[in-house]
């Protein structure tokens, strides 16, 4: 299964707004609602910031936010600031052959 | 306060095997699926293999589908990963991940990771 695909870095200034994409296929993102986000510092594990295309867990700012169109889905981190500077990755489940989770190849933010 | 902790990683000639645990505290660990999750030196990451939260399903990466085998003990709290056959291409940090989620997807605490280093 090919990873999803996701621009290899985006940037903006602090306060404007930024979206990452992550493209698959019918069979992955476009097949299920089940579409994370996870931030990444070097060095450091990731950090879950959406799960099912647009659900925030518990403690993550309300500036991330999710959404999907397609075989598109999107991270919008609105209000930018330099803390957001980082890597994103976006992860999908798939159950096509086996059920099993397929990431992107990540998104380095600069602020 | 909840935490995974991963051991067992190290050096190892292709060929041979490995075998990574995961300890994990401050939470019921017998009610969560639980991953594992790879990244190779300069790549992303890369999926692993799950396994269900009381062990009735166990699913892997066709990278290491036949090679690795995941395990769990509920009542020590651990996680394993059995990996033999080990080839050069398996050298990465190998983290361990809880899954809040039903059926597991994604991965909402994340350990410190393990490196394995395959070499000869």
């Amino acid at each position: 299964q090919s990873a999803l695909t996701q621009p290899a870095s985006v940037s903006g200034s602090p306060g404007q707004s930024i979206t990452i994409s992550c493209t698959g296929t019918s069979s992955d993102v476009g097949g299920y609602n089940y579409v994370s986000w996870y931030q990444r510092y070097p060095g450091k594990a990731p950090k879950l910031m959406i799960y099912d295309v647009s659900l925030r867990p518990s403690g993550v700012s309300n500036r991330f936010s999710g959404s999907k169109s397609g075989n598109t889905a999107s991270l919008t981190i609105s209000g930018l600031q330099a803390e957001d500077e980082a890597d994103y990755y976006c992860t999908s489940y798939t159950s096509r052959i086996t059920p099993r989770v397929i990431f992107g190849g990540g998104t380095k933010l600069t602020v | 306060q909840v935490q995974l902790v991963e051991s067992g990683g190290g050096v190892v000639q292709p060929g041979r095997s490995l075998r990574l645990s995961c300890a994990a505290s401050g939470f019921i660990f017998s009610s969560y699926g639980m991953h594992w999750v790879r990244q190779a030196p300069g790549k992303g990451l890369e999926w692993v293999a799950v396994i269900w939260y009381d062990g009735s399903n166990k699913y892997y990466a066709e990278s290491v589908k036949g090679r690795f085998t995941i395990s769990r003990d509920n009542s020590k709290n651990t996680l394993d990963l059995q990996m033999n056959g080990l080839r050069v291409e398996d050298t990465a940090v190998y983290y361990c991940a809880r899954d809040h989620l039903d059926p597991p997807r994604t991965f909402d605490i994340w350990g410190q990771g393990t490196v394995v280093t395959v070499s000869s």
